[in-house]
């Protein structure tokens, strides 16, 4: 099955920084990618998407790229605010009948005033 | 829309008891899972269904059941809790991808609010 692996695990930066996360997957089936933010206590929410035939997508300050022939994926987001900390999940999905999600570990994001 | 509704928000069970968890969607999802989310684990896949009447095996579906009777509703079961089931559960739902390239729909998770159960 689809093994996603995700790092840094926790990630400091300071307000204005950017900060990436990096994912990787194990199953070239795989096309779609997706990432969500949880913020302490709450439930995880979707913030951007990539398809495979796509390699790169911006929304404001956050993008994501994706590399298929190294089946990794980032997500980067500019000028980090503090409302920016939160918990994000990267996850990679098949197509057609049966899509199962696997989920990346997550990495802790802490934005510094 | 309501979205994606779960109940309970807090259950604490003691070990072998068993209890349903609800969960029930108003959008039209075809495609609805259960999460579990345990500390430096991530969201581990414990069943899924892609219909009503169809279900699968997630990644750690031991203890647990699930059916799904209608495209609104998709329930899991515990059947005889045990302490190592204390975590907090999420449902989400999403549209199908069998129409993956033809149409522009939004494929991502919706998630419930979370169950957060202490088997004592």
């Amino acid at each position: 099955g689809e093994n996603v692996e995700q790092h840094p695990s926790t990630l400091s930066v300071q307000e204005g920084d950017s900060a990436v996360i990096k994912c990787t997957y194990s199953d070239s089936a795989s096309n779609y990618f997706p990432w969500y933010k949880q913020e302490l206590g709450k439930r995880p929410q979707l913030i951007i998407d990539i398809r495979s035939n796509v390699g790169e997508k911006k929304d404001q300050r956050i993008a994501v790229t994706l590399n298929k022939t190294a089946k990794h994926f980032s997500l980067h987001i500019t000028e980090t605010q503090p409302e920016d900390s939160a918990v994000y999940f990267c996850a990679a999905s098949g197509w057609g009948g049966y899509q199962k999600v696997t989920f990346g570990i997550g990495t802790k994001l802490q934005v510094i005033p | 829309n309501a979205g994606v509704t779960q109940t309970p928000k807090f259950q604490v069970l003691k070990t072998g008891q068993s209890m349903t968890l609800q969960c029930a969607q108003d959008m039209n999802h075809e495609y609805m899972s259960w999460y579990r989310q345990d500390p430096g684990m991530g969201l581990r896949l414990i069943h899924y269904s892609v219909g009503a009447g169809i279900t699968d095996q997630g990644e750690v579906p031991n203890g647990y059941n699930v059916s799904r009777s209608t495209t609104e509703d998709f329930p899991l079961r515990l059947l005889s809790a045990a302490p190592s089931q204390t975590s907090v559960y999420f449902c989400a739902s999403s549209y199908s991808n069998s129409n993956f390239w033809a149409t522009g729909s939004n494929y991502g998770y919706t998630f419930g609010s979370g169950t957060r159960l202490t088997v004592v």
